[in-house]
C-alpha cells in the first residue's frame, strides 16, 4: 500500500529565504506526484503536476522534482514571501487508485 | 477555470441528526471524491465515485453514506451524526486516473456535531 510522507511537519523561515519542502513515497510505480496548497480553512490548490517520466516542474518561484528510483520529491521556493505562508501536501497518483496524501507541511514566512 | 461547490461552509448539527452534505463540479468531471480533514490525521477518504450511480469505499466510510445519481452531483450522507464526525469536509473531481489528470478541490464545509 503506498504511503507518502512529508517531512518536516512545520517551518518557519524568514521573508526572502529560499526553501526546500520534502516528499517521499513508498511504492514507485506511480503515474504522477503532484503538490497541492492548502490556506487555513480552505480547500486545496494544485500547484505542480510531475508525470512519472518527466523529472522536474516548474511554476514562477515554485521548482518540483521527482526521483521516481528513490521515491522522493522536492518543493523549491525561491525568495520566499509572507504570502507563501500556508500547507503544502504532496499527493501520489498509482493510477488504479484514488490519489494518496501526505499530512502536509505547514509553511510559515516570516516578515 | 473548473468549479467546485460545496452547499455549506459552516454547518452546525446535533448528534442523531441525518446531515447531507452536498458538492457539484461544473466540468463534467468523471470522478468525484469525499474526504475529511483533522489535525494531526491529514486528509482521509471517504468515498468515491468514478461513474454516475456507482460508489466505492475510501479509507472511513464507516458512518456515512453517499449518492451519485447525477454526474455533477454527489453527495454525503452522516445518516446519525456523531460527535467525532465534527470536521473539515472537502469535495473533489477530476477528469480521469491517468498521467496528466489533477484533482479540483471545494472550498470545504466545517462541520460541528453538539
Amino acid at each position: 500500500k503506498q504511503e507518502v510522507t512529508q517531512i518536516p511537519a512545520a517551518l518557519s523561515v524568514p521573508e526572502g529565504e529560499n526553501l526546500v519542502l520534502n516528499c517521499s513515497f513508498t511504492d514507485s510505480a506511480i503515474y504522477n506526484l503532484q503538490w497541492f496548497r492548502q490556506d487555513p480553512g480552505k480547500g486545496l490548490t494544485s500547484l505542480l503536476l510531475i508525470q512519472s517520466s518527466q523529472r522536474e516542474q516548474t511554476s514562477g518561484r515554485l521548482n518540483a522534482s521527482l526521483d521516481k528510483s528513490s521515491g522522493r520529491s522536492t518543493l523549491y521556493i525561491a525568495a520566499s514571501q509572507p504570502g507563501d505562508s500556508a500547507t503544502y501536501l504532496c499527493a501520489v497518483n498509482s493510477g488504479n487508485t484514488p490519489l494518496v496524501f501526505g499530512k502536509g507541511t505547514r509553511l510559515s514566512v516570516i516578515a | 477555470d473548473v468549479k467546485v461547490t460545496q452547499s455549506s461552509r459552516y454547518l452546525v448539527k446535533r448528534t442523531g441528526e441525518k446531515v447531507f452534505l452536498e458538492c457539484v463540479q461544473d466540468m463534467d468531471h468523471e470522478n468525484m471524491f469525499w474526504y475529511r480533514q483533522d489535525p494531526g490525521l491529514g486528509l482521509r477518504l471517504i468515498y468515491f465515485s468514478y461513474d454516475v450511480k456507482m460508489k466505492e469505499k475510501g479509507d472511513i466510510p464507516e458512518g456515512y453514506s453517499v449518492s451519485r445519481e447525477k454526474k455533477e452531483r454527489f453527495s454525503l450522507i452522516l445518516e446519525s451524526a456523531s460527535t467525532n464526525q465534527t470536521s473539515m469536509y472537502l469535495c473533489a473531481s477530476s477528469f480521469g486516473q491517468g498521467s496528466t489528470d489533477t484533482q479540483y478541490f471545494g472550498p470545504g464545509t466545517r462541520l460541528t456535531v453538539l
